[in-house]
C-alpha cells in the first residue's frame, strides 16, 4: 500500500521569508499524481498545488513551487514571500493515475502545522 | 451549490446512539468521497462513490458505518451504536470523475464528539 510520511509536524517562518515542507512517499507504479492541501482553521481543505509524476518540470503556482523528485520519491513544497495568511496544516497527498485502474481515494500524510510570525 | 456543503457543522452525541451525516457535492460532480481525520489517525479514506454506486468502501472501520448516495447527488453516513472512538472530523469531497487531472473539492467537515 502507498504511503506518504510528512516528518515535520511543525514548522515557523518569518513573514516576507521563504519555507519548504518535506514529504517522502513510497509506491511501485510509474504514474501517479501528487497533491499538497492547505486546511486552515475553518478545516476546509484548498488545493495548493498538483504535480503529475509523469511530468519531470516541477509544478508552480504563484508564491508556491514544489522540488519533485521522483526517484527518492520526494515531494516538497515551497512557499516563497510568505504570508501571515499562509498559516495552516499542510497536507501532501498522493493519487493513483486513474488510467491504471487504481483507486480515487486520496492517500495523505500526517500534516506540517504552518506558523507565520509577523 | 458553489461548494461541497456538509451539515451538521458540529455533532455532539452520547455513545451508542446513531448519527447521520450529510455531504451535498459540486452540482455536476459525479464522484464524492468521505475521509475521516483523527488526532491519532490523520486523514483516512472510508468509501468512495461513482454516482450512486461504490466501488471503493475498502476504509469503512466496522460494519456500524454505512454510506449511501442518491440520485447521483446527497450522501449520507450513518455512524450506528456510536463510540468514543469514532469521535473525529468527518470530509467529504467531490470531484469530476473519469478525467486523470480530477480534483477533490473538499467540504469543511463534520466534527463529531461522541461522549
Amino acid at each position: 500500500a502507498q504511503t506518504v510520511t510528512q516528518s515535520q509536524p511543525e514548522m515557523s517562518v518569518q513573514e516576507a521569508e521563504t519555507v519548504t515542507l518535506s514529504c517522502t512517499y513510497d509506491t511501485s507504479e510509474s504514474d501517479y499524481y501528487l497533491f499538497w492541501y492547505k486546511q486552515p482553521p475553518s478545516r476546509q481543505m484548498i488545493l495548493v498545488i498538483r504535480q503529475e509524476a509523469y511530468k519531470q518540470q516541477n509544478a508552480t503556482e504563484n508564491r508556491f513551487s514544489v522540488n519533485f523528485q521522483k526517484a527518492a520519491k520526494s515531494f516538497s513544497l515551497k512557499i516563497s514571500d510568505s504570508q501571515l495568511g499562509d498559516a495552516a496544516m499542510y497536507f501532501c497527498a498522493y493519487r493513483h493515475s486513474l488510467t491504471q485502474g487504481g483507486s480515487e481515494k486520496l492517500v495523505f500524510g500526517k500534516g506540517t502545522k504552518l506558523t507565520v510570525n509577523p | 451549490g458553489a461548494g461541497v456543503s456538509q451539515s451538521p457543522s458540529n455533532k455532539v452525541t452520547e455513545k451508542g446512539k446513531d448519527v447521520e451525516l450529510r455531504c451535498d457535492p459540486i452540482s455536476g460532480h459525479t464522484a464524492l468521497y468521505w475521509y475521516r481525520q483523527s488526532l491519532g489517525q490523520g486523514l483516512e479514506f472510508l468509501i468512495y462513490f461513482q454516482g450512486n454506486s461504490a466501488p471503493d468502501k475498502s476504509g469503512l472501520p466496522s460494519d456500524r458505518f454505512s454510506a449511501e448516495r442518491t440520485g447521483g447527488s446527497v450522501s449520507t453516513l450513518t455512524i450506528q451504536r456510536t463510540q468514543q472512538e469514532d469521535s473525529a472530523v468527518y470530509l467529504c469531497a467531490s470531484s469530476l470523475a473519469y478525467l486523470a487531472k480530477n480534483i477533490q473539492y473538499f467540504g469543511a467537515g463534520t466534527r463529531l464528539s461522541v461522549l
